[in-house]
This record gives structure tokens, sequence and C-alpha cells, in this order.
């Protein structure tokens, strides 16, 4: 398999539950970032991970919690969201920070 | 406040005609500009580039210029029907600086091209 994928492609959950969404490149890239797009919003960058350190968190609340356990593996740990955070979740990957961003085809998240 | 702004919603064009997306941004710090083509329920894919010191830059059917203030407009000439898609302007303050590959993105512009 190649690029970029994510899974799963569409999740439903409550407020309640935890949900973990993973993402996994096949570029040999360094640097992996988590994006979200809300309903007509642009999107929003969430963390950047370079060579497995987060290196930027943009103001994300504490609900969401990335992880980075390689170059090639970025997960995004959800726990009691709330309804707002329905969205899509795009994970994207450069071969270092800086350079041209290739991106999965997303999570599409809708919480109750 | 939105730093990447691309104020037209949706594009509409026949086919072979030229197709013309605007953005404009406000950070004076940006320094390189992406356009990102994205189909319903796929990922954003990159289409072209251009650094803040060059005017123009052409691969194929694709320009993106860059020739007016905090102006960019990506040119698509023949505009086809599988060009249909929503295009996104994103915009980096990078470039061998610290920001680590933040890119701030446009909210789209849905081209649709008709046969």
């Amino acid at each position: 398999e190649t690029g970029v994928t994510q899974t799963p492609r569409h999740l439903v959950m409550g407020m309640t539950n935890k949900k973990s969404l993973k993402c996994e490149q096949h570029l040999g890239h360094n640097a992996m970032y988590w994006y979200k797009q809300s309903a007509k919003k642009p999107l929003e960058l969430m963390f950047v991970y370079n060579f497995k350190e987060q290196t930027e968190n943009n103001s994300v609340p504490s609900r969401f919690s990335p992880e980075c356990p390689n170059s090639s593996h970025l997960f995004l740990h959800l726990h009691t969201l709330q309804p707002e955070d329905s969205a899509l979740y795009l994970c994207a990957s450069s071969l270092f920070s800086g350079e041209t961003q290739y991106f999965g085809p997303g999570t599409r998240l809708l919480v109750l | 406040d939105q730093q990447v702004k691309q104020n037209s919603p949706s594009l509409s064009v026949q086919e072979g005609r030229i197709s013309i997306l605007n953005c404009d941004y406000t950070n004076s710090m940006f320094d390189y500009f992406l356009w990102y083509k994205k189909y319903p329920a796929e990922g954003p894919t990159f289409l072209i580039s251009i650094s803040s010191i060059k005017d123009k830059n052409e691969d194929g059917r694709f320009t993106v210029l860059n020739k007016s203030a905090k102006h960019l407009s990506l040119h698509i000439v023949p505009s086809q029907p599988g060009d249909s898609a929503v295009y996104f302007c994103a915009a980096s303050e990078d470039a061998g600086g610290t920001s680590y590959g933040k890119l701030t993105f446009g909210q789209g512009t849905i081209l649709t091209v008709h046969p």
C-alpha cells in the first residue's frame, strides 16, 4: 500500500466514548500532521510531529491526544468529545517539516 | 481573523475555457504558497506551489501567479470536467523558518467544469 492511509474512514461516537484515529504513511516521511476540517471552515492545523517529537500544538483541547510512536504512524486519541468536534480529520505527512504535505483521505467523525 | 481568503465559494466554467481561482492573504510573513485539489471522499492533493520571490510557476495546464500584492491566482487552461473539485489555497511562513510546516488554508473554492 502506498501514500497516506487513515482508519477508520467513518466514525460515530457518543460523548462518553473513547476512540482512536490511525494514520499511516508509506512515503518514508519524517513529519506528520493532524488537521481538522469543520463544515464550511478552512482546514485547521492541530498537531505537528517531526521525527516523532511534537513540535506544534495549535491550542487543541486536551480531549484530543496525539501519539506518534514512530515516523510512519500517527494516532489521535479521542475522549469525552463534544458534538461540535464532529468534523473531517485529516492526516498529512511530509519528507521534512516545511516541505510539501501529502494528505490521507480523512476520517469523518460524528459525535452524538 | 482569516489570514488566507478565497472569496469565491464557487466557480463554474465551460470545458476548454480558462478557470481562474483567486486567493488573498493578510500575513506578510507568508513566503510560500501552495494549491491543493480535493475530490469528495478523498484528502487534498498537492497541485502546485510558488515561493514569494517568484511571480509565476507553471506545470502543464496549471499556472500559479504571484504578481499582485498579497494576491495569488491559479489558472487552469484548458479546463476539463475532471478538474471539477474543491481547490484550496495554503500559505506557510516556513522555508527555513521555525514554523515547522504550519500551513494556513483558505476555505476553498468549488470549481465545476461543464462539458
